[in-house]
């Protein structure tokens, strides 16, 4: 099976940085990579799809890069209201594995 | 407006067994792809079921194969899992979840319903 592996598991970083959050598949998955956030007490929401697609409704300083092994989420100005757990998935065949999160907190 | 609803968590002892639903509006169910993804407490997400639209193609992650089973209910806009064998470690929130497309990455989810496994 293939396993993503997200890093860091953890940041914090100041209202306004730019934050790069990296997910690596243990195999190539092409462009099968989605992003989902998902706030304290909430339920995950995909911010990005096929590795860079941005889902409608989710701000512009949110964006995705990659394919094959590597791939990147990056948010360019960081806000309070991004505070949350990040995963990575990629989902083009089973298991459709998540990645282990990344937790973004603001300094 | 796409609506996914999940019942049938609570407390049951290990070896027990529970059915989860998932009741889905505002789409045409029969069209889309279906997954149970869980979440223990304050651990990261875990896929652990697929279904097919036809209800045809199902995959189970390792860790529930052989206990757990899903199933759907196209007429009735339902989908299900019947959880069975019920362990300490598959205590959790789950969360049913629709296919953007075949095979596609989740673009709606239900907003969760625990099971507690503990005697």
């Amino acid at each position: 099976d293939i396993q993503l592996t997200q890093s860091p598991s953890s940041l914090s970083a100041s209202v306004g940085d730019r934050v790069t959050i990296t997910c690596r598949a243990s195999q190539g998955i092409s462009k099968y990579l989605a992003w989902y956030q998902q706030k304290p007490g909430k339920v995950p929401k995909v911010l990005i799809y096929a590795a860079s697609t941005l889902q409608s409704g989710v701000p512009s300083r949110f964006s995705g890069s990659g394919s094959g092994t590597d791939f990147t989420l990056t948010i360019s100005s960081l806000q309070p209201e991004d505070v949350a757990t990040y995963y990575c998935q990629k989902y083009n065949s089973a298991p459709r594995t998540f990645g282990q999160g990344t937790r973004v907190e603001i300094k | 407006e796409v609506q996914l609803v999940e019942s049938g968590g609570g407390l049951v002892r290990p070896g027990g067994s529970l059915r989860l639903s998932c009741a889905v509006s505002g789409f045409t169910f029969g069209s889309y792809e279906m997954n149970w993804v869980r979440q223990a407490p304050g651990k990261g997400l875990e896929w652990i079921s697929y279904i097919s639209s036809e209800g045809r193609t199902i995959y189970y992650a390792d860790s529930v194969k052989g206990r757990f089973t899903i199933s759907r209910d196209n007429a009735r806009n339902s989908l299900y899992l019947q959880m069975n064998s019920l362990r300490a470690e598959d205590t959790a929130v789950y969360y049913c979840a629709r296919d953007y497309d075949f095979w596609g990455h989740f673009d709606y989810w239900g907003q969760g319903t625990l099971v507690t496994v503990s005697s």
